[in-house]
Formats: C-alpha cells, structure tokens, sequence
C-alpha cells in the first residue's frame, strides 16, 4: 500500500462551522505534513509531525489546528475559517523528515 | 531562510522536443533535493530524488536530473517530450528535517 489517503474529497464549510480533515496511511511512514495549495502555486508547508510529536508549525493561525492520534492518522481541525482559507489542503508523510513525501489526492475546501 | 526558485513559469515544446527546466536553490548546507509532477486534477508524484552520491540521477518515464553543488542547481531534463508530459514541474528541497520548500512551479505545455 503506497497511498496516501483524505478525507474528504471536497468540503463546503460556512465560517462558524468547524470541521476536520481526515489523512491516513499504512506504509510505516513517522513523518505526516499538512500543506495547503492555493490555485497555481505551490504547496506550502504548514504543520509537520515526526513521530507522532508537532515538529514544526509555519506560524499557521490557530483557527487551524492539527493533531496526530497514531503514527497512521493525521487530523487537521479547521474552526472559523475565512473565505481566504479556500484552498486544496494536502496531507503527505515520509519514512523521516530526511526522505522523500507521499502526497495524498487532497481535500478541496471552500469556505462561505 | 531557504528558498527555491525555477527559472520558467511556463513552457511551451512541441511532442520530441527536448525539455530542460532549471531549478536553484538558496541554502548552503547540505540538501536532499527532488521534483516533483502534478498532473491535471491529480495528486503530487515524485519523479526523481537526490540525497548523495552520483550527481545524475534518473527517475520515473523518463526524466533525469543533474545536481551541481557549485551552481546550487538541479535541473530537470528529458530527451523527447510527449503530449502526456503536460503538467505543473516543482522542485522541492529538504535541508535535512528542518523544512521541505517547493519551487514556485513551471507549467509545462507540450503541443501534439
């Protein structure tokens, strides 16, 4: 299994909602990243975990709130978001921080 | 801060043309380096790594890449495009587990 997997695929969230974003993989990796891509750019780095354990968060505003259950799973809680926060948001994990990412396909938020 | 940056936003070659996008980076230490394709509505795929040893690496249909420390440079290349080559190239570096930055993105457009 070299999948990366999200959940959901789309997600339409008004700004007083509060959702959560689902990754997950089987492939023994200790390293999770949440990035976020805006159309036509790059992924940008927002959280990563190295065993289980927040290992860097680029100044991500709190209203995104990310948690990591077992080395499997990594959850990305989202709570009064703004419109600006539309984006696809990417999950990827690596055997370490020193090895290549595994993408997942995405979750595709909108934010009314 | 490291920083990634590629010398095309967008590409235009004819199916046999050769291909040869350019990528440097700005950190002086030592580096693991990669590309990166995203095709169409899909997910991120790695197409080639560097972490040490020969500077030429060669990846997946058909992409290779040379590292040179000297020019802080990995440029992607491919001998003869195909119209399936149409995609968004990224090149993304990780200094060793303090972060992993990606390019801006060069569009690739290969006419049939």
């Amino acid at each position: 299994d070299t999948e990366v997997t999200q959940t959901p695929k789309h997600l339409v969230m008004g700004m007083t909602n509060k959702k959560s974003l689902k990754c997950e993989q089987h492939m023994g990796h200790r390293a999770m990243y949440w990035y976020k891509q805006k159309a036509k750019k790059p992924p940008e780095l927002m959280f990563v975990y190295s065993y289980e354990k927040l290992s860097i968060n680029e100044s991500v505003p709190s209203r995104f709130s990310p948690e990591c259950p077992n080395s499997s799973l990594l959850n990305l809680h989202l709570h009064a978001l703004q419109p600006e926060d539309s984006a696809l948001y990417l999950c990827a994990s690596s055997k370490n921080m020193n090895t290549e990412a595994f993408f997942g396909q995405g979750t595709r938020l909108t934010v009314v | 801060a490291q920083s990634v940056s590629q010398h095309n936003h967008h590409v235009i070659l004819s199916e046999a043309a050769s291909l040869e996008l350019g990528c440097n980076y700005s950190y002086g230490g030592t580096v693991n380096l990669f590309w990166y394709v995203q095709y169409p509505g899909q997910h991120l795929q790695l197409l080639l790594k560097y972490f040490s040893g020969d500077p030429l690496v060669k990846g997946i249909k058909g992409f290779e890449a040379e590292f040179i420390k000297s020019k802080f440079s990995f440029n992607l290349r491919k001998p003869s495009v195909q119209w399936s080559d149409t995609a968004e190239y990224f090149c993304a570096v990780n200094n060793y587990g303090q972060n992993f930055v990606f390019g801006p993105g060069t569009r690739l457009s290969v006419l049939p």
